[in-house]
């Protein structure tokens, strides 16, 4: 596999589940990136992690809950979410969490919360 | 508040035609703008980039203008081509360097 890859690319859950979305980056980049993608509004940064640590958590609710165990894989464990939460996860990868000029993204996942 | 506009849901163009697609930003701060393309069920794919320091950035069929007094930039693609159609998002750089803010994307349709 190449690139960035995201799985499951479709994922219906009740409130009251518990699910993870989960990321793998074979570019060799050192920050990866989730963005949340809902109708009608921009991309929304919700946290970069550079070299595992977490450099940036952009005001995201507790339930959305990110995980990086190392820098090719990162997770976004999902608890007791919301309808509103229903839009599609982005997550993305760079060379470098400053100066980074570009992002590789992922293909998304569709999240339905019920 | 939003800080990367694209004010036009959507654009039709005829083949070989010129199209041209419009981005709006509100942070002088910002340093480094893109422009991605992302066709259904994929993600968003990198397609041209220019710095603040430059006017100017040519690749190919595709042009990024920047104007960085009215605080606009667009893409120009000519000839369009059926292919190009898809949702074209606009993005800058925030001045800490890891931030990204994006437009709400403008959705190309080039008529055969």
């Amino acid at each position: 596999e190449t690139g960035v890859t995201q799985t499951p690319r479709h994922l219906v859950m009740g409130m009251t589940n518990k699910k993870s979305l989960k990321c793998e980056q074979h570019l060799g980049h050192n920050a990866m990136y989730w963005y949340k993608q809902s109708a009608k509004k921009p991309l929304e940064l919700m946290f970069v992690y550079s070299l595992e640590e977490r450099v940036e958590n952009n005001s995201v609710p507790s339930r959305f809950s990110p995980e990086c165990p190392n820098s090719s894989h990162l997770f976004l464990h999902l608890h007791t979410l919301q309808p509103e939460d229903s839009a599609l996860y982005l997550c993305a990868s760079s060379g470098s969490p400053y100066g980074a000029n570009v992002l590789t993204f992922g293909a998304g996942s569709r999240l339905t919360v019920l | 508040d939003q800080q990367v506009k694209q004010n036009s849901p959507s654009l039709s163009v005829q083949e070989g035609r010129i199209s041209i697609l419009n981005c709006d930003y509100t942070n002088s701060m910002f340093d480094y703008f893109l422009w991605y393309k992302k066709y259904p069920a994929e993600g968003p794919t990198f397609l041209i980039s220019i710095s603040s320091i430059k006017d100017k950035n040519e690749d190919g069929r595709f042009t990024v203008f920047l104007n960085k007094s009215a605080k606009h930039l667009s893409l120009h693609i000519v000839p369009s081509q059926p292919g190009d159609s898809a949702v074209y998002f606009c993005a800058a750089r925030g001045d800490t360097g890891n931030q990204f803010y994006f437009g709400t994307g403008t959705s190309l349709t080039v008529i055969p």
